[in-house]
């Protein structure tokens, strides 16, 4: 069965600082992977998705993220944090066969410091 | 937005009720889904449709049923709610194995 880890649940970053988000995936083949970000209150917005090709993916915000087979990971990075994009992220995983049914991680809570 | 509405969004109901949620979508998306968010837990599958009548278990579908009869509507009805199946509940569609997964509003049930 796959399995995600993200293993920091809460991250506080400064404005304007880099800023780097873990998920590690298990799964036996290539898979595809996503980043979903939720504000307080709401549904889930899609960061930025993979599914095969170039390693490093663009998303929307800023937000890229690079998948490392060798070390089975998909980590969210932006360069430079803003006020606004504190936030809860989570990164999920689904087989690259039949449905899409996600298997998500437990998030990590993001607070950006003045 | 992608034309996604839960219903209700907020509701209160005691142990033992049953309780149905109401997912609706106006983009005849193939494919719906029912996750509940729990913290600690992430979001978890509870069932999945890929058609009109064609349905399947996910990953916590313990004492939960859905029924799809129109494209455009998922139910998930929780046959006798219980205090463990208090959660928020979102609804997800989306078109094709490639395609992304939108995600609607969500639905704060309260067992007591």
């Amino acid at each position: 069965a796959q399995s995600v880890t993200q293993p920091d649940i809460h991250i506080t970053v400064s404005e304007g600082a880099s800023l780097e988000l873990r998920c590690n995936y298990s799964y036996g083949a290539t898979p595809y992977l996503f980043w979903y970000v939720q504000s307080p209150g709401q549904g889930l917005q899609l960061l930025l998705k993979y599914f095969s090709g170039d390693t490093l993916v663009q998303g929307i915000k800023g937000f890229e993220a690079e998948f490392k087979r060798s070390q089975s990971s998909f980590n969210l990075r932006k360069p430079s944090v803003h006020w606004s994009d504190a936030a809860e992220y989570f990164c999920a995983v689904a087989e690259n066969t039949g449905f899409q049914k996600l298997v998500f991680g437990t998030g990590t809570r993001l607070l950006v410091s003045p | 937005d992608a034309g996604i509405t839960q219903s209700p969004r907020h509701k209160v109901t005691e142990t033992g009720t049953p309780v149905t949620l109401r997912c609706h979508q106006t983009e005849n998306h193939r494919y719906m889904y029912w996750y509940r968010q729990d913290p600690g837990h992430g979001l978890r599958l509870i069932h999945y449709s890929y058609g009109v009548k064609d349905t399947d278990k996910g990953e916590v579908s313990d004492g939960y049923s859905v029924s799809r009869s129109k494209t455009e509507d998922f139910l998930l009805t929780l046959e006798s709610a219980t205090s463990s199946q208090t959660s928020v509940y979102f609804c997800a569609i989306n078109s094709g194995r490639q395609e992304t997964q939108y995600f609607g509003p969500g639905t704060r049930l309260l067992v007591l």
